[in-house]
Parts: C-alpha cells; sequence; structure tokens
C-alpha cells in the first residue's frame, strides 16, 4: 500500500527555519518526482515546490524562492523541505504528494503536518 | 495566464447527483485537468485526470460514482447517487508550461 507520512511541523518564530521529512513506501521512490503543497488556514492548495526523482532538479513557487529548499534521499525513500527566513504568511498545513509518471499532477497525498509561524 | 476557476459552493440532496465546474482561462481550452478531493481535517485525494475530450483515468478505489466530462473551456466532475462521505471540497489542477502548477480556488459541496 503505498504511503506518505510527514512530520516536522512545530511552531517557529517568524525568521526562523524547519525542516520538514515525508517518509515514502510502497513505490519505487526513486522513480517519481515528489512535490510539496500547502494549504494556509481556512484557505485553498498552493503547489510549493518538486523535485524530479533523480533529485538533479527542483522547481519552487515564487513564493518561497530563495528561502526554502527541497531534496531528497532515495536511500531512505525521504522527501525533505528545508523552510528558512520564515514568515507569517507560511503558516499552513504542508503536504508532501507523490508526482504522476507524466509529471503532470499528484497522484497520492500524504495527511499533511501543521507549521504556525508566530511570535 | 493559466488560471482555474471553480465556483465556492455547492449543494445537492443525499442519493442525488451535483456537477461540479472548473473553467481554464482563454487560450488554454485544450489542457487536460486533474480533480482532487478534500474531506473535512484530511489530506487531499486524487480522484482522476480529465483530458480535453472527457476521457479520463481515476485513482485507485475511486468509485464508479465518480466521473468526468469536457466542454471547450470547461471540465466537469459528476457525483451521482450522493452519500454523505462525499460532502467535501472539490479543487481542480492543471499544469503549464515552465514547471506551472496550478489549483483551482475549491469547490464546497454540501450534502443536504
Amino acid at each position: 500500500e503505498m504511503q506518505l507520512l510527514e512530520s516536522g511541523g512545530d511552531l517557529v518564530q517568524p525568521g526562523g527555519s524547519l525542516r520538514l521529512s515525508c517518509a515514502a513506501s510502497g513505490f519505487t521512490f526513486s522513480n517519481y518526482a515528489m512535490s510539496w503543497v500547502r494549504q494556509a488556514p481556512g484557505k485553498g492548495l498552493e503547489w510549493v515546490s518538486t523535485i524530479i526523482g533523480s533529485g538533479g532538479s527542483t522547481y519552487y513557487a515564487d513564493s518561497v524562492k530563495g528561502r526554502f529548499t527541497i531534496s531528497r534521499d532515495n536511500s531512505k525513500n525521504t522527501l525533505y523541505l528545508q523552510m528558512n527566513s520564515l514568515r507569517a504568511e507560511d503558516t499552513a498545513i504542508y503536504y508532501c504528494a507523490k508526482v504522476d509518471g507524466s509529471g503532470s499532477y499528484w497522484d497520492y497525498w500524504g495527511q499533511g503536518t501543521l507549521v504556525p509561524v508566530s511570535s | 495566464q493559466l488560471v482555474l476557476t471553480q465556483s465556492p459552493s455547492a449543494s445537492a440532496s443525499l442519493g442525488a447527483s451535483v456537477k461540479l465546474t472548473c473553467t481554464l482561462s482563454s487560450g488554454h481550452s485544450s489542457y487536460a485537468i486533474a480533480w482532487h478531493q478534500q474531506q473535512p481535517e484530511k489530506g487531499p485525494r486524487y480522484l482522476m485526470k480529465l483530458n480535453s475530450d472527457g476521457s479520463h483515468s481515476k485513482g485507485d478505489g475511486i468509485p464508479d460514482r465518480f466521473s468526468g466530462s469536457s466542454s471547450g473551456a470547461e471540465r466537469y466532475l459528476t457525483i451521482s447517487s450522493l452519500q454523505s462521505e462525499d460532502e467535501a471540497d472539490y479543487y481542480c489542477q492543471t499544469w503549464g508550461t515552465g514547471i506551472n502548477w496550478v489549483f483551482g480556488g475549491g469547490t464546497k459541496l454540501t450534502v443536504l
């Protein structure tokens, strides 16, 4: 059974840093691109970042470019999101999602981890 | 600019059918989309990929009650025999050039 399990969410002060993790199982992790998608309280879904299967290319939304870094460890079947210079507007539930084989949409999602940014 | 537009809310009675709409912005009527469901307090769930010709491929375990269709720039999600667990937010999503993934604003479906 395919499973994505996020962890690492915690209360952080503005300007602080946090690293999220996503443990994947049930599929050949290295074969697929992976993404982070977030949802601010009471709002819709927002794409944050994507990394290809090999880890060789990464992509970011303009709202996080230069502050967030996506990475993966294929030996551990784990996806990461390093978040620096956090702002109040980064407050959201962060979801890990598997990109389908065509690279077009997400076909599996995790349950999310909450990141509140507040002093 | 690639934009997806959804009505903020919809409602239908238990056992009835409902058709949700996602509209692609001008110049993007040939784009495929994906539909995702988000039940309260849960992570999203992939429902289906929907092509401009109306063909669609559903995710694992998605019931036959869920179907998709297309007309011009509009993409539809039809849910028949509505059940209480269908009460959820429904998001359409597409992808553009330049590594650009876009969501619609979502439709909140209430089952009466």
